[in-house]
């Protein structure tokens, strides 16, 4: 099946330091991708869309400044945490439409812990 | 009101088995599912997905299953392995966006 590969899968960072994540399609073009952030015990939380060559749509309540979001191609997606603070630390996944099928596959998930 | 329930907290399989995990869904506008494994201490990795324009899919021993006349969604492992013992969440969405999860069922895979 069609795989989303993310980068990291796991990463620590110092309180005030900025970390990018990035989450790639392998094998299909996806012109949307999407970023979630878990909560623990809690459902994924959508935080935004990315459409390639354009602005990310930012879902209420996630910051824009602070997770900035860049679709440069249709293969890579980035997600980059400025100023990381601790509570900032959670499991943060991505996932991408398959362009031509409309399917929807997801990355494994990136933990980012801020100390 | 919880849109996607899995009725049993936990499981038990003799090692080479096969486990099924269940779960029901209430929304019949819900197009995509996801079953997510997850390991004390580790966030959770996604382990397969199913499309409702699909009533299966397989990934070497993992199979999904999906009815939607019955909104039940569930997930074959075969045969059984002692790694494989978690917690396993499925999940359920519109258009894959917001994702409502299931409560989670503990598997244990007995050696």
């Amino acid at each position: 099946g069609a795989v989303v590969s993310q980068h990291p899968s796991w990463v620590i960072c110092k309180s005030g330091t900025s970390v990018k994540i990035e989450c790639r399609s392998l094998d299909f073009q996806a012109t949307t991708m999407f970023w979630y952030r878990q909560f623990p015990k809690q459902s994924l939380m959508l935080m935004a869309t990315s459409n390639e060559g354009s602005k990310a749509t930012y879902e209420q309540g996630v910051e824009k400044d602070k997770f900035l979001i860049n679709h440069a191609s249709l293969t890579l997606s980035t997600l980059t945490v400025t100023s990381a603070h601790p509570e900032d630390s959670s499991f943060y996944i991505c996932s991408g439409r398959d362009t031509n099928t409309g399917e929807l596959f997801f990355g494994e998930g990136s933990r980012l812990t801020v100390l | 009101d919880q849109q996607v329930k899995q009725n049993s907290p936990s499981l038990s399989v003799q090692e080479g088995r096969i486990s099924i995990l269940n779960c029901d869904y209430t929304n019949s506008m819900f197009d995509y599912f996801l079953w997510y494994k997850k390991y004390p201490a580790e966030g959770p990795t996604f382990l397969i997905s199913i499309s409702s324009i699909k009533d299966k899919n397989e990934d070497g021993r993992f199979t999904v299953f999906l009815n939607k006349s019955a909104k039940h969604l569930s997930l074959h492992i075969v045969p059984s392995q002692p790694g494989d013992s978690a917690v396993y969440f499925c999940a359920a969405s519109l258009t894959g966006n917001q994702f409502y999860f299931g409560t989670g069922t503990s598997l244990t895979v007995i050696p």
